[in-house]
């Protein structure tokens, strides 16, 4: 167990629609990241989140969006879903620098 | 643009023999290595790390070779036995970009019992 929590385990929703994905960070990390894996693709970095603030963006599309909150609960939301956006969605915390703690992932599924 | 590669994505070792896992990057600026294990329905797990300033660094059963000037960074597991089989991902860090990741693709490592 990583001390990282996501919620939910799954989600099958239509195209078109929006969904929320919740991320709880080890006790003490200040730092979010949050990762999609496709098929047979390694984890593409989304969005760094630390201490409430925006600090880097990697592939992360318009529809997508992300916040930390001051409890440093994430939560990433897409919109507008897409057939190509079923995916696994990790999200990862750490202190500062070094191994980042990896959550047990979000598998969304759009129909 | 993937910046770190591992080309080979299944491996299959008999258990008790050396697996070797490899990755490869292309950007020079990166000066943190790890490796992560994965099981199915499970969040990756860190296993090892490198720094660039040091070409070996060892753990037990594993051991992270890197080669700075062929940008190629390799993981041994000695012996290898069947609860090491997983998806392993290699990452690598740049400095001063707040501890961003790059992923490989992954290997999906199988040990025959």
């Amino acid at each position: 167990d990583s001390g990282v929590t996501q919620t939910p385990k799954h989600l099958i929703t239509a195209t078109g629609q929006r969904v929320t994905l919740r991320c709880s960070p080890r006790s003490g990390d200040l730092s979010v990241y949050w990762y999609q894996q496709s098929l047979d693709q390694g984890l593409q970095f989304l969005i760094h989140y630390y201490n409430g603030e925006e600090r880097a963006k990697g592939n992360i599309l318009e529809r997508f969006s992300a916040q930390q909150f001051p409890d440093l609960h994430s939560e990433l939301n897409l919109s507008s879903l897409e057939l190509g956006d079923s995916a696994l969605y990790f999200c990862a915390s750490s202190v500062v620098e070094g191994e980042q703690y990896f959550g047990p992932g979000t598998r969304l599924t759009v129909t | 643009d993937q910046q770190v590669k591992q080309n080979s994505p299944s491996l299959s070792v008999q258990e008790g023999r050396i697996s070797i896992l490899n990755c490869d990057y292309t950007n020079s600026m990166f000066d943190y290595f790890l490796w992560y294990k994965k099981y199915p329905a499970e969040g990756p797990t860190f296993l090892i790390s490198i720094s660039s300033i040091k070409d070996k660094n060892e753990d037990g059963r594993f051991t992270v070779f890197l080669n700075k000037s062929a940008k190629h960074l390799s993981l041994h597991i000695v012996p290898s036995q069947p609860g090491d089989s997983a998806v392993y991902f290699c990452a690598a860090v740049r400095p001063y970009t707040g501890n961003q990741f790059y992923f490989g693709t992954g290997t999906s490592l199988t040990v025959i019992p």
